[in-house]
């Protein structure tokens, strides 16, 4: 069976300090994979998704970078947090285009 | 790009009657959709998902309803009962081979016991 990893499950972090968080899917080879940003009480914006190792399409900009360094390891990052970086991150993945995503549980993220 | 309009976003009915949540997109082109629930602090777990050419579906409890001419999506929880308290989510995808969804901005259900 396959399993998604979210880590960590919650940060609180300074404004202008670095971030990085990370996500591993276990059991699927080659899974399409994707980061999600969930303000508090709000919906879902998708961030990034990758295709493959090494290759990572941005959707929206928001002063972030995500990373596939491995099949299995998606990772999102910044040099720099700003306040409006607080919310929830989730990390999901899907079997091809257009499918059904599995999500992790996510990451709460405190900008203070 | 591909708009998704969700309502309402709160809904409160008492147990064992039906809650509906409509969704109403805006790209011709979309062919997926799904919905998904989100328990407090969690991520988000599938209900159920349709393409394109199917006008209704029905899964334990749940009733998915496509309209493409209105370009509305529905789910309709028939008999909700406390568990079902949750957040809804409506999300929709282009055609094949696109890695893009757009989700709606949510319903917050509570049922009343």
């Amino acid at each position: 069976a396959q399993t998604i990893h979210q880590w960590p499950v919650a940060e609180i972090k300074a404004v202008g300090s670095p971030l990085s968080l990370g996500c591993t899917i276990k059991g699927k080879s080659s899974p399409n994979l994707y980061w999600y940003w969930q303000a508090t009480g709000g919906t879902l914006q998708q961030l990034f998704y990758s295709i493959t190792v090494g290759q990572v399409e941005s959707v929206v900009q928001l002063n972030l970078s995500a990373s596939r360094p491995k099949d299995d390891q998606f990772i999102l990052s910044t040099e720099k947090l700003l306040l409006s970086h607080s919310g929830f991150y989730l990390c999901a993945w899907s079997l091809s285009s257009n499918e059904r995503l599995f999500f992790g549980h996510g990451t709460k993220l405190s900008v203070l | 790009g591909e708009q998704v309009e969700q309502r309402p976003p709160h809904l409160s009915v008492p147990e064992g009657d039906s809650a509906v949540i409509i969704c109403t997109y805006t790209d011709s082109a979309t062919a997926y959709f799904y919905w998904y629930k989100q328990e407090p602090g969690a991520g988000l777990q599938l209900l159920m998902s349709v393409f394109s050419n199917v006008d209704r579906k029905e899964e334990q409890g749940l009733t998915v309803l496509l309209n493409k001419k209105d370009k509305q999506l529905s789910l309709n929880l028939t008999a909700a009962h406390p568990g079902d308290s949750a957040v809804y989510f409506c999300a929709v995808s282009l055609n094949t081979g696109n890695y893009k969804y757009v989700f709606g901005a949510g319903t917050r259900l509570k049922v009343i016991a």
